[in-house]
């Protein structure tokens, strides 16, 4: 089946540093990933739609320059988190779409970003 | 935004017991979806139905679809304390397109 490996699993960093989050489809090509963020017992909030070669679609209220998204490869998609402080803690999880005939979604594990 | 709703938004039940979570969305939809995630963990996805279906099975898993009063429903039977976890319904619109997720349901299946 579809795999999305998502690294790290969780990450903890000091307040103003940046942090990295990879998203690889394994097995499949992703023209398009999602990255969503998650609050503890909330439900996922879309942050941005990541797109091959082209610029990422950021939801309203998002800020781009903090939450840099890079999808360099058709198997590949990063989330930066840019001078990263206390309220960007989350679980920040991704996701793609296995392709043709196939409307499920592959979810990444996802990361837990602390922020101290 | 999250468009969808779901009820309850906590179920504690005994194992071996039927759950039924209820998701209620806004906007014309292609498809629904529903996942399901343990704690700290990703999401998986367990069963898809589209706009033209009313019901759909998968294992222990039933899933219904009412277009008319825009709302859905997913039926796990003979619940284990494996069911335990948080479920989400997702609503999408064409293939390829992002999802909308209700707020979840968090499943308690005590053995």
């Amino acid at each position: 089946g579809a795999v999305v490996s998502q690294h790290p699993s969780w990450v903890i960093c000091k307040s103003g540093t940046s942090v990295k989050i990879e998203c690889r489809s394994l097995d499949f090509q992703a023209t398009t990933m999602f990255w969503y963020r998650q609050f503890p017992k909330q439900s996922l909030m879309l942050m941005a739609t990541s797109n091959e070669g082209s610029k990422a679609t950021y939801e309203q209220g998002v800020e781009k320059d903090k939450f840099l998204i890079n999808h360099a490869s058709l198997t590949l998609s990063t989330l930066t988190v840019t001078s990263a402080h206390p309220e960007d803690s989350s679980f920040y999880i991704c996701s793609a779409s296995a392709g043709l005939g196939h409307y499920g979604y592959t979810f990444g594990s996802g990361t837990r970003l602390t922020v101290v | 935004s999250q468009q969808g709703e779901e009820d309850p938004q906590a179920l504690s039940i005994q194992e071996g017991e039927n759950a039924t979570m209820n998701c209620s969305y806004k906007t014309s939809i292609n498809n629904l979806q529903w996942y399901r995630q343990n704690s700290g963990r990703g999401l998986v996805h367990l069963i898809l139905i589209r706009s033209n279906e009313r019901e759909k099975h998968s294992g222990r898993l039933r899933v219904t679809l009412d277009t008319s009063k825009k709302s859905s429903s997913l039926l796990i039977t003979a619940s284990r304390a494996a069911d335990t976890a948080s479920y989400f319904c997702a609503t999408g619109s064409v293939r390829g397109s992002r999802l909308t997720f209700g707020e979840g349901t968090q499943l308690t299946v005590n053995p």
